[in-house]
């Protein structure tokens, strides 16, 4: 238990569907991540949050929409997805400052039918 | 910008013996660098991590890792592999430019551990 959650663990969903993911931690950090691991592929970081605030976008399409209500709660809101998004979505945690280790939840497996 | 490169997609060895995963990176900065391991339908745990400190990090589950910076390399041991040591392992250079922990992982290797 890394102290960063994740619900729900398996996600299968049409294109047209409109569904979310929560992250919730229990670190008292004050930075949190979306992060896509596909197969094959090297962690791809998606959106960073820093004091509630988004830091970092990276060229993600508009179809995953983040949102950071405050420092403990992370969502990733996913709609018209492509079965190309079928990934692990992982949540981290961290405290800004040097060396400080992210920890992350175990992840939603989401699968777009 | 920074990179990091896992020199082996995966790493077979039989149990009781030594364990060696090798990673390079590329840093414009003085890096910090981490070991994480993911077992099947896991998340991601920190197994160790290197912050400018002493070169030889002593991890969890008996893992270590050596920076040395002439090489650019930060390759991870262990003197004996046990079964539950199979997983995927991801070497991870941090950009402290930013305020937050802007991880680069590099592609993974996977070790496979025989009786």
């Amino acid at each position: 238990e890394t102290g960063v959650t994740q619900t729900p663990r398996h996600l299968v969903m049409g294109m047209t569907n409109k569904k979310s993911l929560k992250c919730e931690q229990h670190l008292g950090h004050n930075a949190m991540y979306w992060y896509k691991q596909s197969a094959k592929k090297p962690l791809e970081l998606m959106f960073v949050y820093s004091l509630e605030e988004r830091v970092e976008n990276n060229s993600v399409p508009s179809r995953f929409s983040p949102e950071c209500p405050n420092s403990s709660h992370l969502f990733l809101h996913l709609h018209t997805l492509q079965p190309e998004d079928s990934a692990l979505y992982l949540c981290a945690s961290s405290q800004e400052d040097r060396g400080t280790e992210a920890f992350f939840g175990q992840g939603t497996r989401l699968t777009v039918v | 910008a920074q990179s990091v490169t896992q020199l082996d997609s995966h790493v077979s060895v039989s149990e009781g013996t030594p364990v060696l995963l090798r990673c390079n990176y590329s840093s414009s900065y003085s890096p910090s660098l981490f070991w994480y391991v993911q077992h099947p339908n896991k998340g991601l745990q920190l197994l160790l991590k290197y912050t400018s400190a002493a070169t030889l990090v002593k991890g969890i589950n008996g893992f270590e890792a050596e920076f040395k910076k002439s090489e650019t390399s930060f390759h991870l041991t262990k003197p004996s592999a046990h079964m539950s040591d199979a997983a995927e392992y991801f070497c991870v250079v941090s950009d402290q430019n930013t305020g937050f922990q802007k991880l680069v992982f590099g592609t993974g290797t996977r070790l496979l551990v025989s009786p």
